[in-house]
């Protein structure tokens, strides 16, 4: 069966800092890859998509990056975090022809830039 | 571009009611519809997920119902249990890679 990881669970950075969110996947091979924003209030956000090594979408301007180095991990990074950096960061991950299909989301990482 | 909104926001009932709850979105081309459970401070857990071709899904206490043309959906619950409670979150896919959440409806069922 498949799993989706991410780490760490909870983060708290000062503003400025940099950011490393990490997302692995096991058990599916050349899954399609997300991360997705929940602020306060706020409904879930997509950030980035991936659907292959080194292939990332970018759906809004911000100070945030994404990468994928292998076929199973998604990588969320920030030179130097904003205040509103804060939120509640998922990722998730669906098959291949994944308009029809389910996307599977991970236990989320909460962050908190002070 | 695509909205979806969730009414209402929040929802008390007594263990046993049965309830439903909504979702409506602006833009009627869409892939599918997917109804998500979320528990505090945790990540989410899918629960059904409709084609745009059909019109309900069911599985177990839960049928969910999808009305293409009018822009609407709900998800109905029978029989309300307390392991119920939790934040009740619509999406919609209308893009390959997109999928358009709306903000939830928090369910707090009293036993």
């Amino acid at each position: 069966s498949q799993t989706i990881h991410q780490w760490p669970a909870t983060l708290v950075q000062p503003v400025g800092s940099p950011l490393s969110l990490e997302c692995t996947v096991e058990g599916t091979s050349n899954p399609n890859l997300y991360w997705y924003r929940q602020a306060a209030g706020r409904g879930l956000q997509l950030l980035f998509y991936s659907v292959g090594i080194g292939q990332i979408s970018s759906e809004v301007p911000q100070n945030l990056s994404a990468s994928r180095p292998q076929d199973r991990q998604f990588i969320l990074s920030s030179k130097k975090l904003l205040l509103s950096d804060s939120g509640f960061y998922l990722c998730a991950w669906s098959g291949l022809e994944s308009i029809g299909r389910s996307q599977y989301f991970g236990p989320g990482t909460r962050l908190t830039v002070t | 571009k695509q909205e979806v909104t969730q009414i209402p926001a929040a929802l008390s009932v007594p263990e046993g009611e049965n309830l439903v709850l909504n979702c409506s979105f602006t833009d009627s081309a869409i892939y599918n519809l997917q109804w998500f459970r979320q528990d505090p401070g945790k990540g989410l857990t899918s629960l059904l997920l409709i084609q745009s071709s059909q019109r309900e899904q069911t599985s177990g206490r839960l049928n969910a119902s999808l009305d293409k043309s009018s822009g609407r959906s709900t998800l109905y619950i029978a029989a309300s249990q307390p392991g119920d409670s939790a934040t009740y979150l619509c999406a919609v896919r209308s893009g390959a890679n997109n999928l358009f959440f709306g903000t939830g409806t928090r369910l707090t069922v009293i036993p």
